[in-house]
Order: structure tokens, then sequence, then C-alpha cells
């Protein structure tokens, strides 16, 4: 079985912190997302990764850096976090470029920015 | 860009009853789409996935079927039973990687 492990459940940081997010699979997958999950507003992809270094935005990027050094690993950072990036967020991965590939999803990191 | 709704945003059932789960999307330029569980607190379990040029997928007592043309999928649950309290989402997977949507979901309970 596919494990999408997230280094945190949950996570309290304070405004103008950097804030790392930790991501990691074990199933030698291709394609690496970020999510954000927040009532009312559903699933938004932040960014995805399709390869070692490669990176592209996804719906709402501002705000957010990622870094994908290792194939199994793939990182969400909060340059300056602010109090609306509470949220959970949602790591996924797939192969060959999740084309008829399914996502596989991580637990979810909630965290909470005082 | 891709708009994807899901009716009803919540649905109460009784033990052992079928039940129908709607998603359209207003993007036809998919390659496949993907029905998903989510449990509270946690993160979402693939369920099903459909390519764009199949009709239905089977698992057990979940069935989806897909009319890409109309921008419609349907997730069948048989034999409904509490352990299948959860919200269920849809996500059409695009051509283009950047638009991936998900529907907000239908939060299923069903009572014993």
């Amino acid at each position: 079985d596919v494990k999408v492990t997230q280094s945190s459940r949950y996570l309290v940081k304070r405004t103008g912190e950097k804030v790392f997010l930790e991501c990691v699979q074990d199933m030698d997958h291709e394609n690496m997302f970020w999510y954000r999950q927040d009532p009312g507003l559903g699933l938004r992809l932040i960014y995805f990764s399709y390869d070692v270094k490669m990176k592209e935005k996804g719906d709402i990027p501002e705000g957010y850096s990622v870094s994908r050094e290792k194939k199994e690993r793939f990182s969400l950072i909060l340059e300056s976090a602010s109090t609306n990036q509470t949220s959970m967020y949602l790591c996924a991965s797939s192969q060959d470029r999740g084309i008829n590939q399914p996502q596989h999803f991580g637990d979810g990191t909630r965290l909470s920015i005082l | 860009k891709q708009e994807v709704t899901q009716i009803p945003a919540a649905l109460s059932v009784p033990e052992g009853e079928n039940l129908v789960l709607n998603c359209s999307f207003t993007d036809s330029a998919i390659y496949n789409l993907q029905w998903f569980r989510q449990d509270p607190g946690k993160g979402l379990t693939s369920l099903l996935l459909i390519q764009s040029s199949q009709r239905e997928q089977t698992s057990g007592r979940l069935n989806a079927s897909l009319d890409k043309s109309s921008g419609r999928s349907t997730l069948y649950i048989a034999a409904s039973q509490p352990g299948d309290s959860a919200t269920y989402l849809c996500a059409p997977f695009p051509y283009n990687n950047n638009d991936m949507r998900f529907g907000a979901g239908t939060r299923l309970t069903v009572k014993p």
C-alpha cells in the first residue's frame, strides 16, 4: 500500500515565522501535491511537482514556496506565516504525472497561526 | 476554469438503503475522475478512479459512472452501512495540471 506521511498532525506557529511542512511518500511516485482545505472553500491546489527539483504553481501559490530535493520528499514552506494561512494542509502523491493513476493522500497537518 | 459541484451537500439515510451521490463539472477536458472518501480530521482515501474512456468502475458496494460529454459522474453505494458515514469528494483530473479542482463534497450519515 502507498504510504504518504506528513511530519506533523497538528502545528501551532506565530505570525511572521517561517514554517516548514514535510511530506514523504514511499512508493517512488513522480508526482507530489500540496493542498489546503478550508470550510466552505474545499480543497485548493497550492503547488505540485512532477519530478525532483521541478515545481508548478497551483491555484493559490501566493505566500508559499516548495522544495523537492529528493523524489520521496516534498516540502511546503510558509515564508512568513500569516493568520489567513491557518488551515488543514494535505499532501498527495501519484505515479506517472497522474494520468489515470490515483492520488494518494496523507492524513493532513492542521496548522494554526496565532 | 473548472467548476465542480456536488449535490446534495449532506445526506442522511437509514442503514441498508441504496444511495446516489452526484458530481457535475464544467470542463470535459479531463483524463479521469476520482472519487474520494474523507473521515473527520483525516486525509482523503481514494475509492475509485474512472478513466475518461470508461463509463463505469466498480469496487465492492461502490459503483461510479462517468458521462464526460455531459460533465457528470455519480457514485452509487449499495446497502449502506454506518461505516460508510463520511464526506465523499469527486475530483476531475484535467489536461492542464494547474487546474485541479475538487468538489466541496457530500457529507453522508448512515444511521443504524
